[in-house]
């Protein structure tokens, strides 16, 4: 079972470089969310989807954007690196009526 | 504002002895409250949910408890193993209108030694 499968695994970036992570989940789930995890703090929401279609903004979406392309892939845009975007970013899904969430393995983020 | 907040922040013990992680919270209207455990390098995995009505549950060699009152939570770990190194994420829902919204404690990096 893959799961929650993200891509890629690390990146280094410039500042003002763009790139988008990818996620995708094979267990059939509605809502998918992306979160960052930064040392010394909680898991952040950015962005998330409750069902295809939909997307909503999470705690802090400030210089990102998201897609949903379809009901099993969810990728996460940064328009422009900054290095306030170095983070360990990490996909999660969850199926409806239950708040278990499935995380990906997390993408390294080094923006210089 | 809501808010969870854990300790010990980090936690050294001895292959085969127990402990416990702490977990407090300020979030409302309390819905549940998970715990995970996330390895280094890897996403959190959910060990236990705790929801308002239960006081205890156990998996394996994990035991939550949950105080409503209080708003706390405890996750004790038994004859603890190498394996058990990693950090524990507590995570409480809050049920609001527009559904659940979860907040995140900062985590117990914990180390089991030889």
């Amino acid at each position: 079972n893959a799961g929650v499968t993200q891509t890629p695994k690390f990146q280094v970036l410039k500042t003002g470089q763009s790139m988008t992570l990818q996620c995708a989940q094979d267990m059939n789930h509605n809502s998918m969310y992306w979160y960052r995890q930064d040392p010394g703090m909680g898991l952040r929401l950015i962005y998330y989807s409750a069902s295809e279609g939909t997307t909503d903004k999470g705690e802090v979406p400030n210089g990102y954007n998201v897609s949903r392309l379809n009901k099993r892939e969810f990728s996460l845009r940064l328009e422009s690196a900054a290095p306030s975007q170095t983070s360990v970013y990490f996909c999660a899904s969850r199926n409806m009526g239950d708040w278990e969430l499935f995380f990906g393995e997390g993408s390294r983020l080094t923006v210089l | 504002k809501n808010q969870v907040e854990q300790s010990p922040q980090s936690l050294i013990i001895l292959e085969g002895k127990n402990c416990t992680l702490q977990c407090n919270y300020t979030v409302s209207p309390f819905s549940n409250l998970r715990w995970y455990k996330q390895d280094t390098g890897r996403g959190p995995v959910s060990l236990t949910i705790m929801t308002f009505s239960e006081n205890t549950k156990s998996n394996g060699r994990y035991t939550a408890t949950l105080d409503a009152d209080t708003k706390q939570s405890s996750l004790h770990i038994t004859a603890s193993q190498l394996s058990d190194s990693a950090s524990y994420i507590c995570v409480v829902s809050a049920l609001t209108g527009g559904g659940n919204k979860l907040t995140f404690g900062t985590g117990t990096q914990l180390k089991v030694e030889l």
